[in-house]
């Protein structure tokens, strides 16, 4: 079944400044990749997803690429601010069934 | 659009009883729902699949006579705890999958926090 790395699993940046989360997945089939962000006893909640006949994709300040052939993608957000504080997983879908495998979370930490 | 429900948002119960958790879709119709716990500073792990009309598949390692899942129509599942332990206590999390607005992308509910004493 599909396996998805994520790093790093903590990240703090300066307020203003770019961060990176960076994941990796192990089932070539696989073709749909969200990324969610989850605030303290929330549920997720979805912020960009790209899906597998897509190289990249942007909206405001996040972006996320993805490279099918080395089968890896990452999560861009610019201009950080506070509110950006937070744990960020990434997702792959399997090809059957529908089932999304996350990440383990990377937590966001903006310092203003 | 696309807002997932669920009901209680927090639960607490006696170690032994049973309480039922239910997910909601509110302006679409969910053909699948999944449900997932989420420990403490852990990432979220399913614990099953359900299609509308038909039974839950269970994920490796989930008793199903434990987390009986109910999908009885397009807009509602039900997730309950039997004979709740403290080991139960957890965040747990549904979403929902429908052909619209996207039948890509699954819709998350805010959580049920359970505490079991």
């Amino acid at each position: 079944g599909e396996n998805v790395e994520q790093h790093p699993s903590t990240l703090s940046v300066q307020e203003g400044d770019s961060a990176v989360i960076k994941c990796t997945y192990s089932d070539s089939a696989s073709n749909y990749f969200p990324w969610y962000k989850q605030e303290l006893g929330k549920g997720p909640q979805l912020i960009i997803d790209i899906r597998s006949n897509v190289g990249e994709k942007k909206d405001q300040r996040i972006a996320v690429t993805l490279n099918k052939t080395a089968k890896h993608f990452s999560l861009h957000i610019t201009e950080t601010q506070p509110e950006d504080s937070a744990v960020y997983f990434c997702a792959a879908r399997e090809e059957y069934g529908n089932k999304l495998v996350f990440g383990a979370g990377t937590i966001l930490r903006v310092k203003s | 659009g696309a807002v997932v429900s669920q009901h209680p948002s927090w639960v607490i119960c006696k170690s032994g009883t049973s309480v039922k958790i239910e997910c909601r879709s509110l302006d679409f119709q969910a053909t699948t729902m999944f449900w997932y716990r989420q420990f403490p500073k852990q990432s979220l792990m399913l614990m099953a699949t359900s299609n509308e009309g038909s039974k839950a598949t269970y994920e490796q390692g989930v008793e199903k006579d434990k987390f009986l899942i109910n999908h009885a129509s397009l807009t509602l599942s039900t997730l309950t705890v039997t004979s709740a332990h403290p080991e139960d206590s957890s965040f747990y999390i549904c979403s929902a999958m429908g052909r619209a607005p996207s039948p890509y992308e699954q819709y998350f509910g805010p959580g049920t926090r359970l505490t079991v004493t």
